[in-house]
């Protein structure tokens, strides 16, 4: 069983592009989360999914970032004309739809806004 | 999600046991408390997590207390490995990677 997958590991994007980041939760897993990791700080949550649906996207910034689990494919977090502040490293973690169980964490993606 | 506090540092020696303290004052009813590790800057690694009873798993024991104000994580044998960031996080039974990460505990495991 796979652990949660995230790609890329590393994204370069130039001020103004798109950065698209992937994340595909462990087998039987319906809940994902995105949390952002700005350097030498803590992990922040932005946002919590299950298929189809958001469901607390309260640490998720106004404007420029969405996100969506769709019913088939990965996890998909966007930014829009990414700005240097940008530049960090995105965790993905995922959960079964089961209480008091444990969330896993992906390796990251780590962005960089040149 | 209740708020926790954990020392931001501690040593330990080789092989001893490593005890991370953290306090949860404020934790509800339906709040787990779940201990994640961050080596380097890799994702967040689960190590163990409770309710009420102690639990131990083959990584750590956790222990907490009978308020459920407090836990402390065992690692009964330190390795140099152990190195790392460890975070000491309560969240619902319904959602538990919904979780406030705050600064943590770094662990040093010295020779």
């Amino acid at each position: 069983n796979a652990g949660v997958m995230q790609n890329p590991r590393h994204l370069v994007r130039r001020r103004g592009q798109e950065a698209r980041l992937r994340c595909s939760p462990m087998k039987g897993h319906s809940h994902v989360y995105w949390y952002r990791q700005l350097p030498e700080e803590g992990l922040k949550f932005m946002v919590y999914l299950q298929k189809e649906n958001i469901i607390d996207e309260s640490g998720m910034p106004k404007e420029r970032f969405s996100a969506e689990f769709p019913k088939e494919g990965p996890s998909i977090l966007r930014i829009q004309q990414v700005v240097r502040g940008d530049s960090a490293a995105y965790f993905c973690a995922s959960s079964p739809d089961i209480q008091g169980t444990e969330a896993f964490f992906g390796q990251g993606t780590r962005l960089t806004v040149v | 999600d209740a708020k926790t506090t954990q020392p931001p540092s501690m040593d330990c020696a080789e092989g001893r046991a490593a005890n991370l303290p953290c306090n949860h004052s404020t934790i509800s009813g339906n709040e787990y408390v779940y201990w994640y590790r961050q080596i380097h800057s890799q994702g967040p690694q689960y190590i163990i997590h409770g309710l009420k009873n102690n639990e131990t798993n083959e990584m750590a024991s956790l222990i907490i207390t009978e308020d459920r104000k407090s836990s402390t994580l065992i690692l009964p044998h330190a390795t140099l490995r152990d190195t790392a960031v460890y975070y000491c996080i309560v969240s619902a039974a319904t959602n538990a990677g919904k979780s406030t990460f705050g600064d943590g505990t770094t662990l040093t495991v010295k020779p």
